[in-house]
């Protein structure tokens, strides 16, 4: 079985340009998050979803950032405009819920903005 | 705020010696607290994972030890092998339903020496 597919796994853009990030979570899983990596901060939460519905958004660090969830098999996260400081490595995971807490995370999608 | 708190930050173990890092958590709330291993260019994965009714966890040569008193639960890796070098994360959530909103350590990088 497929686990958590990211695109692109690596992006280099110029500062103001707009970046999508996709992810394709598990089939079956009802919960997807995404995270952002860096050496600084280590990994943060940015937002949840709980069957394509947006349950927590605390995290995302402001109006640039967007997530969305149109159906199960798909989500993505976009930044608009980008900034040098959003470089990082964007993670996205599922989980399939019922009782258990394992995150399933892909491989990640390293973000280099110029 | 900083819920989860890791430490070393860095460990150098010898083959065949013990690996043991350490977390700290703040919210009493939290009821699942799960280690994750993260080899380079990979997304984390989830390594062994405790709840609270139990004060170990072992699992091959990974045992997890939890002390709900001091709020606090460490990871030991018995036999340390090259094979085992990677950076380690503690997280915590709380369970409730089916969201597991997980919050991460900034992680420990092991080098394991042959």
């Amino acid at each position: 079985d497929a686990g958590v597919i990211q695109s692109p796994r690596h992006e280099v853009t110029e500062m103001g340009q707009e970046v999508t990030l996709r992810c394709k979570p598990i089939s079956g899983h009802n919960s997807l998050f995404w995270y952002r990596q860096t050496m600084m901060r280590g990994l943060e939460l940015l937002i949840y979803f709980n069957n394509n519905v947006p349950i927590d958004d605390s995290g995302m660090p402001e109006d640039r950032f967007s997530a969305k969830m149109p159906n199960a098999s798909f989500s993505t996260l976009k930044i608009q405009p980008s900034e040098p400081r959003d470089s990082a490595v964007y993670f996205c995971a599922s989980c399939p819920g019922r009782n258990t807490g394992e995150l399933f995370f892909g491989e990640g999608s390293r973000l280099t903005v110029l | 705020q900083q819920q989860v708190k890791q430490s070393p930050q860095s460990l150098i173990v010898q083959k065949g010696g013990i690996s043991i890092i350490n977390c700290a958590y703040e919210n009493t709330a939290f009821d699942y607290f799960p280690w994750y291993q993260q080899f380079p260019g990979k997304g984390p994965a989830l390594l062994i994972a405790i709840r609270p009714d139990v004060s170990e966890k072992k699992e091959g040569r990974f045992t997890i030890s939890f002390n709900k008193s001091a709020k606090q639960f460490s990871l030991h890796i018995m036999d340390s092998q090259p094979g085992d070098s990677a950076t380690y994360f503690c997280a915590a959530s709380m369970s409730g339903g089916s969201n597991y909103k997980l919050t991460f350590g900034k992680g420990t990088l092991l080098t394991v020496n042959p």
